[in-house]
């Protein structure tokens, strides 16, 4: 069964710090897809990532880059030069592609506050 | 509009009453999904959608809970004879199906659902 795992409940970052958010997967797939979503206190989900487990090259969008070592399963989001806006739920989600419809499973979460 | 439209926004039932959320996803968009969110908790999937069939069922929680989608676009998820345990924000998503649009998934604001 495809698991993630998100060992950090709460981080502290100091403003204009790299911090990085820890995420551990489980799968039998091949070939799968990995995401970072923000959930600011508002509630609303935003997409930030993305990395494909065929991915040659590390994702970067911006300030967030995605750490990704396929051969411990791990795929950690950096974000470089933390804001105060940057507070918020980071949860660490999968698809996979075993089926011919795809099922999104997300970890529990990360809380993340950004220190002034 | 842009965006993933839920309705209501907020809902307040007695126990043992039926629901109905209401999900618009964005137009164009063919896959749609259905997730739960407890306090504090991370994401729970309910069901997915391709178009108007529904290839994925696993995460519905009991008997009590269905969903239907109609024309490709709207969908509603019924919970019926609520119990106080359903209470959670019901978040709903839109994405692509194919390429890797596919791998991103608009998120609405959620209903949050308190059953008293």
């Amino acid at each position: 069964a495809q698991k993630i795992t998100q060992t950090q409940p709460g981080m502290f970052v100091q403003e204009k710090e790299a911090v990085t958010l820890d995420c551990t997967y489980d799968t039998s797939d091949q070939s799968y897809g990995l995401f970072w979503y923000k959930q600011p206190s508002s509630g609303e989900m935003i997409f930030l990532i993305y990395q494909g487990s065929y991915d040659e090259q590390n994702a970067t969008e911006g300030r967030y880059s995605l750490n990704f070592q396929k051969a411990r399963k791990s795929a950690n989001l950096v974000i470089s030069a933390s804001q105060l806006g940057d507070s918020a739920m980071y949860f660490c989600a999968m698809r996979g592609s075993k089926t011919s419809y795809d099922k999104v499973i997300f970890g529990p979460g990360t809380s993340l506050s950004v220190i002034p | 509009g842009a965006g993933v439209s839920q309705s209501p926004s907020n809902k307040v039932t007695e126990k043992g009453k039926d629901v109905e959320l209401r999900c618009d996803p964005i137009s164009g968009h063919t896959a749609l999904y259905w997730y739960r969110q407890s306090l504090g908790q991370g994401l729970e999937f309910l069901i997915y959608f391709q178009g108007n069939s529904a290839p994925d069922k696993s995460g519905l929680p009991s008997d009590r809970f269905s969903a239907e989608r109609t024309g490709g676009s709207v969908s509603t998820l019924t919970i019926q004879r609520t119990q106080q345990e359903d209470s959670a924000v019901y978040l709903c998503a839109s994405s692509h199906t194919s390429g890797i649009a596919k791998n991103i998934q608009y998120f609405g604001a959620g209903t949050r659902l308190s059953v008293l």
